[in-house]
């Protein structure tokens, strides 16, 4: 089955500590995204990447970091200057060209600061 | 500038009644207009999506949204509710010539028997 898998499901980050959130696609998209959700807030977007090697910031990028080696792999790191990483961090991704297509999403990770 | 607004953040009903879930856009451009849901430590699924190609749009599990240019609002209904229709919904709005998206701050539906 095609989709999207985000690893691992929890994730503990000890302070001053960087952690990586793994996602990775095999439906042969173009377009990936990172977004990160908070419980009343709805999903903000952290980065997206349209093409392999290129990626861009989105509303809330600080203390973050992403790549985007392969087309099927977009990681996502939470560095130690990010002050408030607790949340749940969803990836999804789409294929670009038409502008009606949905975006897909994996099943998240949910970050916890021991 | 594109916005999203969930009047509702959360709506209660019983089980068989009628679902309705309000959502208004502000854009100055046509939009392309989503539903997901999102169940417990879940991520989203699509319900349905607006294409331009008609105003009502039918999804999965029964839902429907019909989109009002003159009212600039997209809101998802179901005749009857059921009980695993509970979970959070999220109305989604994109622009042309946007690969991002917007997203309301969702309605989280409760179902009771």
């Amino acid at each position: 089955d095609g989709g999207i898998t985000q690893s691992p499901k929890y994730l503990f980050r000890k302070e001053g500590q960087n952690v990586t959130l793994s996602c990775e696609q095999n439906l042969n998209h173009d377009a990936m995204y990172w977004y990160r959700q908070d419980p009343g807030q709805g999903l903000r977007l952290i980065y997206y990447s349209q093409i392999v090697n290129d990626f861009q910031k989105g509303d809330i990028a600080e203390g973050y970091s992403v790549s985007r080696e392969k087309k099927e792999s977009f990681p996502l790191t939470v560095t130690s200057a990010q002050k408030n990483p607790t949340a749940f961090y969803l990836c999804a991704s789409t294929q670009t060209g038409e502008r009606n297509q949905p975006q897909h999403f994996g099943d998240g990770t949910r970050l916890s600061i021991l | 500038a594109q916005s999203v607004t969930q009047l509702d953040s959360h709506v209660s009903v019983s089980e068989g009644t009628p679902v309705l879930l309000r959502c208004n856009y502000s854009s100055s451009y046509s939009p392309s207009l989503f539903w997901y849901v999102q169940h417990p430590n879940k991520g989203l699924q699509l319900l349905l999506k607006y294409t331009s190609a008609a105003t009502l749009v039918k999804g999965i599990n029964g839902f429907e949204a019909e989109f009002k240019k003159s009212e600039t609002s997209f809101h998802l209904t179901k005749p009857s509710a059921h009980m695993s229709d509970a979970a959070e919904y999220f109305c989604v709005v994109r622009l042309s010539g946007y690969s991002t998206l917007t997203f309301g701050k969702g309605t989280m539906l409760l179902v009771s028997p």
